[in-house]
């Protein structure tokens, strides 16, 4: 059984430009949620993704948008980068129902952007 | 008022300390009361979860919830360097995995 993977690792935009971030959810899992974790900050709700539908956002503007494929695998998209864009994103995977409901996340590495 | 507020830090112990971790809430419609660890560079893990008011143990674990002070707390019983780590508190109102996340308390436990 693998576990919820990011790709990039690391990665390095300048402002104005656009990112995608990548997930895969781990294996039965088929909802998708994105955090984005500024430095010496606890995680901050994006949105959530469940059977390829958005099913709640976070306090985050339209810039930042996702999307979930019939795998269950995720994207983040981040349009017009800002430098306070800057920050370790994560995604996490639940198996949904009341698993999901409960709080139980398993959460990735995540993607740490640098916006200069 | 933030929804969640966390003790800062850092906080630094010696080997065997014991440790208390504490968080308190604003929202009553919070229902699901949960401790992450993250290890530096590393995704936060879920150590605890309740979703009562009352304690809950897991070896040298204790997760605390008092819902009508709006207070939970963790306690680390015979701290080990591996402990160290960022400890966020999160709680949940159960309509959908938005987790709300206190601000993470930085431990360092000293051999």
């Amino acid at each position: 059984e693998t576990g919820v993977t990011q790709s990039p690792t690391h990665l390095i935009k300048t402002r104005g430009q656009q990112v995608t971030l990548r997930c895969s959810s781990q294996s039965g899992h088929n909802t998708v949620s994105w955090y984005q974790q500024a430095l010496g900050q606890g995680p901050q709700f994006i949105f959530q993704y469940y059977r390829e539908e958005e099913n709640g956002r976070g306090n985050f503007p339209p810039r930042f948008s996702g999307l979930q494929f019939p795998n269950y695998s995720s994207e983040l998209n981040v349009n017009a980068l800002e430098l306070d864009d800057s920050a370790l994103y994560l995604c996490a995977s639940s198996p949904g129902g009341l698993a999901g409901v409960s709080g139980e996340l398993f959460f990735g590495e995540g993607s740490r952007l640098t916006v200069l | 008022q933030k929804e969640v507020e966390q003790d800062p830090g850092p906080l630094s112990v010696p080997e065997g300390a014991i440790v208390s971790l504490n968080c308190t809430y604003s929202n009553s419609a919070f229902q699901y009361f949960m401790w992450y660890r993250q290890y530096s560079r590393k995704g936060p893990e879920l150590l605890m979860y309740t979703y009562s008011s009352g304690n809950k143990e897991d070896g040298r674990f204790t997760a605390q919830v008092d819902k009508s002070s709006k207070y939970i707390s963790l306690f680390i019983r015979d701290s080990q360097p591996s402990d160290s780590a960022t400890y966020l508190c999160a709680i949940n109102t159960g309509a959908n995995s938005k987790l709300t996340f206190g601000k993470g308390i930085t431990l360092s436990v000293r051999p």
